[in-house]
This record gives structure tokens, C-alpha cells and sequence, in this order.
């Protein structure tokens, strides 16, 4: 049962454009949301993050939008430069234990590249 | 703030034996957590630690596979009698209270 669900497994942009990478959820107990980036040979680091409680996070070149309704988020990034090409991840939370961040569930991932 | 720092980053074994992985967290990060990441996935939750307690195991998790955390600092992940479906990239985060995790490089486990 894919909980988190990325369903483009890759993006070609060219630079300057705008990156549309695209996540769908089904577990309505979900309240955390967060996108992480990650190079060949290293772990997954942090980009972003969105609580339930809002629909749009921004910080500086990305955007993460939250509709809640329709199960879906999107991560924007805007101007998308060549060294943005990474597999980008969704994933998931659910508040526990008194924390907003508790285990992730991840989708599978898209694959992100920029050309110059 | 050194990161998350895993040892070794790649090991080579043969079905059967048993392998040991080690994750040294953030210094003030309290929760720990076990991931495991194969081809073309996502990484899957294992296992996490809010100090040296083990809060929750994934049905992943099989009687062969056992995590520790000792003193709340660095924690063990040991698999016995390596099996093929084991090759995988093993990860671990660190986390303070309400705080995104921070990931380490992985540990690649390949069974010959």
C-alpha cells in the first residue's frame, strides 16, 4: 500500500524555467509534509516543509503547495538552476508523541534534471 | 554540527554471515531513526529511538534484525544470517524536538 505516491518518475527543465515536481497522499491522518533532495552517493537533505494547517510555505527559490481536499502538494522551484538536479523526495508525517515530525513515509522519488 | 555520520559507508558479504552498521547522530539530537532505501524507492521506516528507547519497529523489521542505542548517543543496526533481499542502502537521521531529520550517507549493503 503506497501511502505516498510520486507518480513522474522524472522532469527534464531547462534553466531559468520554472521545476513543477508533483506528490499525492492517502492517509488522511498525514500533517506534515516535507520534501527532501538527494545527490548520487549521499543522503537525503532537507528542502522544505509544510504543516496541514497551511497551504502554501515558501523559502527563496522553493515553494511547497499544500491542497489538502484533493490529497496533493506540489514542490515549485523557481528559477531552476543545473544544480538542482537531484532525485527530488516527498514524504510524510504523522504527528506523534507530542512531535510534528515523527517516522516519514516516503514516495518513490522524481528525478529532477536542468539543463543550461 | 558535524551531521549524521554512518560506518561503513559500503559492505560486501556473504549470505549468512552477520553484518553490524553504526550511525553517530547530530550530538543534540535525541530521536534516531532506521531507514532502508532500495532501487528506484523511497526509503522505508525501520525503526527510531527517542534517546536510548526504542519506540517503534516496522513489520519490516524481521527477528533477524536488531537495533540498539545504548547510551541515547550512537546506535547499532545488526543483521544475522544475511539474506539477498537484505542488499540494500541503510540509512539513518537524527532529529531534536519538532525538528525536520537530518539523514547520514547510508551504509550499502551488498550479499554475495
Amino acid at each position: 500500500d503506497q501511502q505516498v505516491k510520486q507518480n513522474s518518475p522524472s522532469l527534464s527543465v531547462q534553466e531559468g524555467r520554472i521545476s513543477i515536481l508533483n506528490c499525492d497522499y492517502t492517509n488522511s491522518m498525514f500533517d506534515y509534509f516535507l520534501w527532501y533532495k538527494k545527490y548520487p552517493a549521499e543522503g537525503p537533505t532537507f528542502l522544505i516543509s509544510i504543516s496541514s494547517i497551511k497551504d502554501k510555505n515558501e523559502d527563496g527559490r522553493f515553494t511547497v503547495f499544500l491542497n489538502k481536499s484533493a490529497k496533493h502538494l506540489s514542490l515549485h522551484i523557481v528559477p531552476s538552476q543545473p544544480g538542482d538536479s537531484a532525485v527530488y523526495f516527498c514524504a510524510a508525517s504523522a504527528s506523534a508523541g507530542g512531535t510534528s515530525y515523527g517516522k516519514l513515509t516516503f514516495g518513490q522519488g522524481t528525478i529532477l534534471t536542468v539543463h543550461p | 554540527d558535524t551531521g549524521v555520520s554512518q560506518n561503513p559507508r559500503h559492505k560486501i558479504t556473504k549470505r549468512g554471515q552477520n553484518v553490524t552498521f553504526r550511525c553517530d547522530p547530530i550530538s543534540e539530537h535525541n530521536r534516531l531513526y532506521w531507514y532502508r532505501q532500495t532501487l528506484g524507492q523511497g526509503p522505508e521506516f525501520l525503526t527510531y529511538f527517542q534517546n536510548e528507547a526504542q519506540l517503534e519497529k516496522s513489520r519490516l523489521l524481521s527477528d533477524r534484525f536488531s537495533a540498539e542505542r545504548p547510551k541515547g548517543s550512537f546506535s547499532t543496526l545488526e543483521i544475522q544470517r544475511t539474506e539477498q533481499g537484505d542488499s540494500a542502502m541503510y540509512l539513518c537521521a537524527s532529529s531534536s524536538f519538532n525538528q525536520p531529520q537530518h539523514f547520514g550517507d547510508g551504509t550499502r549493503l551488498s550479499i554475495l
